[in-house]
């Protein structure tokens, strides 16, 4: 089974803050995703990797970066912590770009920002 | 503008029923479209694929239409039972080059005993 793992499931941060939140996928995949997820706006896409080292950024990439380093690590880093950043985070990885391959999310990182 | 559209927040029907569930999308071209399952706290899991060139897809209790005419792909669990109350959401795969699925806000099922 394919397995998506965030490092953390709940954390609770000061504003200003530097945050990481760390992802590991175990099947080997080309493409990793970092989504928010919020009550009535539903999964908004922040950044995506297809390769090591590479980044795109989704629709909502403001004030978050990412780091890919190794094909099965990417994370997600809040430079500077806000209030309107509290959410769950939710990890992703697919097999490749051609199309028609499933997502596997892991199971989420609630923030709370203070 | 691109919109993909879930007919409804949320859904209740009784157990032993059919749920229908609707995902309407607008200037799109998906050559593939997925159906996921999200329980609350949980990420999302997936269900099923159609692709653009299939009418229905079915997998046990599910079964999923795809209408490119319509731009619409329709969502059903048969003989519904309270452990389907979950929040189910469409995604559309348009197979140009590395574009991420897009996700619709999902519809939340309640089936009730």
């Amino acid at each position: 089974d394919v397995k998506v793992t965030q490092s953390s499931r709940y954390l609770v941060k000061r504003t200003g803050e530097k945050v990481f939140l760390e992802c590991v996928q175990d099947m080997d995949h080309e493409n990793m995703f970092w989504y928010r997820q919020d009550p009535g706006l539903g999964l908004r896409l922040i950044y995506f990797s297809y390769d090591v080292k590479m980044k795109e950024k989704g629709d909502i990439p403001e004030g978050y970066s990412v780091s890919r380093e190794k094909k099965e690590r990417f994370s997600l880093i809040l430079e500077s912590a806000s209030t309107n950043q509290t959410s769950m985070y939710l990890c992703a990885s697919s097999a490749d770009g051609r199309g028609g391959n499933t997502i596997y999310f892991g199971e989420g990182s609630w923030l709370t920002v203070v | 503008s691109q919109k993909i559209e879930q007919n409804s927040e949320a859904l209740n029907i009784q157990e032993g029923k059919t749920a229908t569930l609707t995902c309407n999308y607008t200037n799109y071209s998906p050559a593939y479209l997925q159906w996921y399952r999200q329980d609350p706290g949980r990420g999302p899991v997936f269900l099923l694929l159609i692709r653009e060139n299939e009418k229905e897809k079915r997998k046990e209790r599910l079964k999923v239409t795809f209408d490119t005419t319509l731009k619409q792909s329709l969502f059903h669990i048969t003989a519904s039972q309270p452990a389907d109350s979950a929040t189910y959401l469409c995604a559309l795969d348009e197979l140009s080059g590395n574009t991420p699925l897009v996700f619709g806000k999902g519809t939340r099922l309640s089936v009730i005993a």
